[in-house]
């Protein structure tokens, strides 16, 4: 059974400064992975998508990283404002017999001060 | 602009009530999801459905029920709700033979008393 864990759960840190979140899966037979960014009370927002084949993605600030292998991926933001401060999720798919599922880690919930 | 609509941001219903809860998206995916989001447990699939009239459960089934009739319209139904049920619903739709990208509504905060 697919495992996501995400470290860590929780991060405080100063505008401008540059940071990274981890997401590690145990099963590395996984057909892309998704992060994610949700807000208090609100739904989930799709940021990046890394098919399977590939090392990362980029979109503004923000750079993913896969490392399938491992069961590693890694988001990368550039830079954080206090906007930023969101819950963030990662999670990784795998095809199923008409469709597909995805199992997600539990989330960093990160807070960018000023 | 991709857009899944949920029918009720919050929701209060009693203990043995059945609960609906209705999704809706305009993007013609053929894939729709039903998550619970609680806290320390993250997101759990309810159910999920690749076809109109085609499902299939996800890991926390029980309890629950689902219905599509329509490709756009995806529903979850509580048949006696419980106060275990109390928590976050989303729903999501992804299209099918692309990479999948899952697009979520704004979520339904059920609780039940």
């Amino acid at each position: 059974k697919q495992e996501v864990t995400q470290i860590p759960a929780a991060l405080s840190v100063p505008e401008g400064e540059n940071l990274v979140l981890n997401c590690s899966f145990t099963d590395s037979a996984i057909y892309n992975l998704q992060w994610f960014r949700q807000d208090p009370g609100k739904g989930l927002t799709s940021l990046l998508l890394i098919q399977s084949s590939q090392r990362e993605q980029t979109s503004g600030r923000l750079n993913a990283s896969l490392d399938k292998s491992s069961g590693r991926s890694t988001l990368y933001i550039a830079a954080s404002q206090p906007g930023d401060s969101a819950t963030y999720l990662c999670a990784v798919r795998r095809l199923t017999g008409g469709g597909n599922k995805l199992t997600f880690g539990t989330g960093t919930q990160l807070k960018v001060e000023l | 602009d991709v857009k899944v609509t949920q029918s009720s941001r919050y929701l209060v219903k009693r203990t043995g009530e059945k609960v609906f809860l209705e999704c809706v998206q305009d993007m013609d995916h053929e894939n729709m999801f039903w998550y619970r989001q609680d806290p320390g447990l993250g997101l759990r699939l309810i159910y999920f459905s690749y076809d109109v009239k085609m499902k299939e459960k996800g890991d926390i089934p029980e309890g629950y029920s689902v219905s599509r009739e329509k490709k756009e319209r995806f529903s979850l139904i509580l048949e006696s709700a419980s106060t275990n049920q109390t928590s976050m619903y989303l729903c999501a739709s992804t299209r099918s033979g692309s990479s999948y990208e899952q697009y979520f509504g704004p979520g339904t905060r059920l609780t039940v008393t």
